[in-house]
């Protein structure tokens, strides 16, 4: 069990530029999940994915946010156009089944200035 | 979504047992009860979850109360590594909210040397 990696650990962008983060989950577990957080705060639901489909979007996730998994191996979040509201700590999660305890990466904390 | 309440911080010596208390009065037939900790610049991780019956584990024990509309996270021995934020999260078996875990702001455990 090598965990869920999460790349990069840290991205510093200006505002407007465009993002992505990767995410490679357990290989095993077919369910996906990424989540934001920010500071003094828990985590909160963005989007999740079963096999490649995309089953599940918080109204979080406006039209700037896209998430692929295609294959249904990694994920990558895309944020286009960033704004510094953007900035946080964003979190991927894999689980073999709905109700298996979630695996957490350790994030990927976007800094937008 | 169901909730819970949970203290916003609390102390414990280090090698003495500390009791993390979460309610949650409208907890439903169907949830289950999660707890997850993240560590500091970590993503959460999985502690231990239940039902109803009282559930040990290698890293902690869940104290369940008969109603279910609280619970208790048990560490037995504290330790310097186990400072971090405990969530305690209502989790329905199957369905949308199975997989979308809502977290609150959590617990914010220091561990005294």
């Amino acid at each position: 069990d090598t965990g869920v990696s999460q790349n990069p650990r840290h991205k510093i962008t200006k505002r407007g530029q465009n993002v992505t983060f990767r995410c490679d989950p357990i290989s095993e577990h077919n369910r996906l999940y990424w989540y934001r957080q920010t500071l003094g705060q828990g985590p909160e639901f963005l989007t999740y994915f079963q096999n490649e489909a995309q089953l599940e979007k918080s109204r979080l996730l406006s039209d700037r946010f896209s998430a692929e998994r295609p294959k249904g191996s990694f994920s990558t979040l895309e944020i286009q156009r960033t704004e510094q509201g953007d900035s946080a700590m964003y979190l991927c999660a894999s689980s073999a089944r709905d109700s298996s305890p979630l695996h957490f990466g350790n994030g990927t904390r976007l800094t937008v200035t | 979504d169901a909730k819970t309440t949970q203290p916003n911080s609390m102390e414990s010596n280090e090698e003495e047992p500390v009791h993390l208390p979460c309610n949650h009065s409208t907890i439903s037939g169907t949830d289950y009860i999660h707890w997850y900790r993240q560590l500091p610049s970590q993503g959460p991780e999985y502690v231990i979850h239940g039902l109803t019956s009282n559930v040990n584990n290698r890293m902690a024990s869940l104290a369940i109360a008969e109603d279910r509309k609280s619970s208790t996270l048990i560490l037995h021995r504290a330790t310097l590594r186990d400072a971090a934020v405990y969530y305690c999260i209502l989790r329905p078996y199957s369905g949308a909210g199975s997989y979308q875990l809502t977290f609150g702001k959590g617990t914010k455990l220091s561990v005294i040397p």
